[in-house]
């Protein structure tokens, strides 16, 4: 069974500083999706970004990037600029890639981030 | 395109009781997730439908059920509640979840006295 740890559970940073939240995981699985997704108090899940393991270059989008290390199984976020709003609890999640069938996301314990002014 | 919605936003039941929770997929998305949010387990997957299929299954008692409507619509149902269901349950909407991304809707919270 995959597992996902993020070792974090709490983070602050000061607003339009650079954070990274840490996430590794465990599969035997060669093929496989990550991502991350942020959950403001509002509850709302929402990707941020979406990695697959075949894509040796990491995955951006806008402000925030990701550290993939596939032979370390390590998948860190990086929120450059940090803004009021990036705020949430962080949760990082695998897919198994399966031809047939279909998979489950498996989600870390999270992190919560707060940006302070 | 509209996202996923989740109907009702809140409830609060009884022991004993049964709920049933509605999602809608956003538009072309064939396949929906059920995943239960408690501080405790934190996000746990309960099932998968495509097509009106159930899919897949994580380890959660039968008193958990589902189903999906040819429109994609889906439900979740548990029956005799227990006060250990309180959570957010939060469905997920995707092309085909094989293809990875699922999309979120903003959760069902449920209260159990």
């Amino acid at each position: 069974a995959q597992t996902v740890t993020q070792s974090q559970p709490e983070m602050s940073v000061q607003e339009a500083e650079t954070v990274t939240l840490s996430c590794t995981y465990d599969t035997s699985e060669s093929n496989y999706y990550l991502f991350w997704y942020k959950q403001p108090p509002s509850r709302q899940m929402i990707l941020v970004i979406r990695q697959e393991a075949y894509k040796q270059q990491n995955a951006t989008e806008n402000r925030f990037s990701v550290n993939f290390q596939k032979a370390a199984k390590s998948f860190s976020l990086k929120i450059s600029d940090s803004q009021l709003g990036d705020t949430a609890m962080y949760f990082c999640a695998f897919m198994k890639h399966q031809k047939g069938g279909s998979e489950k996301l498996v989600f870390g314990k999270g992190t919560k981030l707060t940006v302070n002014p | 395109k509209a996202g996923v919605t989740q109907t009702p936003r809140y409830l609060i039941k009884t022991r004993g009781q049964q709920v049933t929770l509605s999602c809608s997929p956003i538009s072309g998305h064939r396949s929906v997730s059920w995943y239960q949010q408690t501080p405790g387990q934190g996000l746990q997957f309960l099932f998968e439908y495509f097509s009106e299929t159930q899919r897949n299954k994580g380890n959660f008692p039968g008193r958990f059920s589902g189903r999906q409507f040819s429109n994609s619509r889906s439900e979740m149902n548990v029956s005799t509640l227990e006060l250990g269901d309180s959570a957010l349950y939060l469905c997920a909407s995707s092309m085909d979840s094989r293809q990875g991304t699922q999309y979120f809707g903003p959760g069902t919270r449920l209260l159990v006295l």
